[in-house]
């Protein structure tokens, strides 16, 4: 089946370390987001990627970088500069460059500060 | 600027009951609209669109929601809803404004069904 996975499904962070969080998707889309969910916000945007080896910052990008080397993965690293990194992040895909198509989204990672 | 506007962070519902999860958006071009549902620790799952065409879209587990553009609201309802329905509800819109366009999230509704 056609899909978005992300890995881990939880992560635990130590203060001043970096994580990467992964996003594969096989539906051949061109176009991947990264969110992030807190409680009662809804989703805020922090990466999107229209093409490979494209990306645009978001809302709220700071402490936050991406790489689209290839068009089925768009990691995020959660860096020591974001100070609140605590959250469930959402990787999401879409057919188009454009972004007006329905998105579809992966089932999240939930990251924690030890 | 562009906005969704979810009016109920919670509705609590009675099994077999009717719901209404209202949704209004502020935009000053053309949109799409959708709503998302969300279960417990999983990602969002499209649950309805309006593209264009016909104002009332529906689910295939019998949710609905019509797209009013003299109130810019796209309300979500069911006639009877079930245990399974408890989940958050996400309303979100697309302007169409050229270019990439962002997809912009109300803030959710958290829909409890008790038996």
């Amino acid at each position: 089946d056609g899909g978005i996975t992300q890995s881990p499904k939880y992560l635990f962070r130590k203060e001043g370390q970096n994580v990467t969080l992964s996003c594969e998707q096989n539906l051949n889309h061109d176009a991947m987001y990264w969110y992030r969910q807190d409680p009662g916000q809804g989703l805020r945007l922090i990466y999107y990627s229209q093409i490979v080896n494209d990306f645009q910052k978001g809302d709220i990008a700071e402490g936050y970088s991406v790489s689209r080397e290839k068009k089925e993965s768009f990691p995020l690293t959660v860096t020591s500069a974001q100070k609140n990194p605590t959250a469930f992040y959402l990787c999401a895909s879409s057919p188009g460059g454009t972004g007006n198509q329905p998105q579809h989204f992966g089932d999240g990672t939930r990251l924690s500060i030890l | 600027a562009q906005s969704v506007t979810q009016l109920d962070s919670q509705v609590p519902v009675f099994e077999e009951a009717p719901v209404e999860l209202r949704c209004n958006y502020s935009s000053s071009v053309s949109v799409y609209l959708f709503w998302y549902v969300q279960y417990p620790n999983q990602g969002l799952q499209l649950l309805l669109k309006y593209l264009s065409g016909s104002t009332l879209v529906e689910s295939i587990n019998g949710f609905e929601a019509e797209f009013n553009k003299s109130q810019t609201s796209f309300h979500l309802r069911k006639p009877s809803v079930h245990i399974s329905d408890t989940a958050e509800y996400f309303c979100a819109a697309l302007p169409l404004s050229g270019g990439y366009n962002k997809l912009i999230f109300g803030a959710g509704t958290r829909l409890a069904v008790h038996p």
